[in-house]
């Protein structure tokens, strides 16, 4: 039981590299997030998929972009990759987008840009 | 935006009871309240949430104040593996979809 998987763990990129980051999820979800969490703050959302072919910015949108490929896979991409970009990015599910559904969270890709 | 209150950190023995605080004065009616922890190094976990009335789980009870301006998270016998960050979260509707808003998080340490 995978439940959300997240690929790669780390990852070191050079100012102006790009790279996607991956999330799969096999619980039949229709919600899927992408957050960033930086060294002793909470989560903030960057962006969200409400269901296959639908996505919406969050609170902290600039420099990224998304895709929901299929019900199970909603990948972040990294077009030009800036310093202020080293986080840590979660990757999360839920059932729908209800204020009273859990999210599922994925262990995380450890991102640093130099 | 829905915003919550917590302690930076809390420290309690081993096999004690825990009691993590929260205040979000500005709840709304339809707001949810949830608690997520993390563990070092690992993605967030869902604890328990509610809305008005208290919740209990296998993992924690939820005490949520009669006028819901503030709650408490209650482990009932805390051990080391519950050392963790523990958030307390609002949701926010945003374009028919609710979205968690986090903080900071009570960083609570367990001694042994």
């Amino acid at each position: 039981n995978a439940g959300v998987t997240q690929t790669p763990k780390f990852q070191v990129l050079k100012t102006g590299q790009s790279m996607t980051l991956q999330c799969a999820q096999d619980m039949n979800h229709n919600s899927m997030y992408w957050y960033r969490q930086d060294p002793g703050m909470g989560l903030r959302l960057i962006y969200y998929s409400a269901s296959e072919g639908t996505t919406d910015k969050g609170e902290v949108p600039n420099g990224y972009n998304v895709s929901r490929l299929n019900k199970r896979e909603f990948s972040l991409r990294l077009e030009s990759a800036a310093p202020s970009q080293t986080s840590v990015y979660f990757c999360a599910s839920s059932r729908d987008g209800a204020a009273k559904n859990i999210q599922y969270f994925g262990a995380g890709t450890r991102l640093s840009v130099l | 935006d829905a915003k919550t209150t917590q302690p930076n950190s809390m420290e309690s023995n081993e096999e004690e009871p825990v009691h993590l605080p929260c205040n979000h004065s500005t709840i709304s009616g339809t707001d949810y309240i949830h608690w997520y922890r993390q563990l070092p190094s690992q993605g967030p976990e869902y604890v328990i949430h509610g809305l008005t009335s208290n919740v209990n789980n296998r993992m924690a009870s939820l005490a949520i104040a009669e006028d819901r301006k503030s709650s408490t998270l209650i482990l009932h016998r805390a051990t080391l593996r519950d050392a963790a960050v523990y958030y307390c979260i609002l949701s926010l509707s945003l374009d028919s979809n609710y979205q968690l808003i986090w903080g900071a998080g009570t960083k609570l340490i367990i001694k042994p």
